[in-house]
């Protein structure tokens, strides 16, 4: 049971330099979504999508782009990172719709520094 | 607009104590609420989740919750607390249906000292 994939886990980014977060899901879930959480703020949602080639904006969408062209991949890029960046990544899904359908599922994180 | 708060910011507790966590939120219609543990280095999981029904919800590992609807809470409950309870506690609020997104809390760091 994969379940959330995120990779890479770890990375190190210089200012300037653009990286996509990789996020899969195997649970056939239609809404996925990205987060970022910098401590002592909790979550923030960046972006979201609904199903495959719909996209939205969330909290804190700014310096990021997202795509959803398959149901399971909702890959998080960053265009040009800057030290506010820094922060750890979780992507997540759900199954919206459903009677169990509103509990997310959560990836393993991302944690990014930019320097 | 939704929002959660999470009254503390760091509670320190020793072996045994009880433990009880505040939730608040504010959303006028119906609601699903959830609290996620974050462990030491690990991602978010779901301890418990409230959609409708029994207003007091019980979780994995003994923890417990209760939906007071009058006062927009959904404190975390648990009657002995261990050290492997050492982590952060996250609530969350989605408006219910299918439209809305889930709302964190700021998150409260619980330190269980052995």
């Amino acid at each position: 049971n994969a379940g959330v994939t995120q990779t890479p886990k770890f990375r190190i980014l210089k200012i300037g330099q653009s990286m996509t977060l990789q996020c899969a899901q195997d649970m056939n879930h239609n809404y996925m979504y990205w987060y970022r959480q910098d401590p002592g703020m909790g979550l923030k949602l960046i972006y979201y999508s609904v199903g495959a080639g719909i996209t939205d904006k969330g909290e804190v969408p700014n310096g990021y782009n997202v795509s959803r062209s398959t149901t399971e991949d909702f890959p998080l890029r960053l265009e040009l990172a800057a030290p506010s960046q820094t922060s750890v990544y979780f992507c997540a899904s759900s199954a919206q719709g459903s009677p169990s359908g509103n509990t997310i599922y959560f990836g393993e994180g991302s944690w990014l520094t930019v320097v | 607009a939704q929002s959660v708060s999470q009254h503390n910011h760091h509670v320190i507790l020793s072996e045994a104590a009880s433990l009880e966590l505040g939730c608040n939120y504010s959303y006028g219609g119906t609601v699903n609420l959830f609290w996620y543990v974050q462990y030491p280095g690990q991602h978010l999981q779901l301890l418990l989740k409230y959609f409708s029904g029994d207003p007091l919800v019980k979780g994995i590992k003994g923890f417990e919750a209760e939906f007071i609807k009058s006062k927009f809470s959904f404190n975390l409950r648990k009657p002995s607390v261990q050290w492997s309870d050492t982590a952060e506690y996250f609530c969350a609020v989605k408006g219910g249906g299918s439209q809305g997104n889930l709302i964190f809390g700021k998150g409260t760091k619980l330190s269980v000292k052995p």
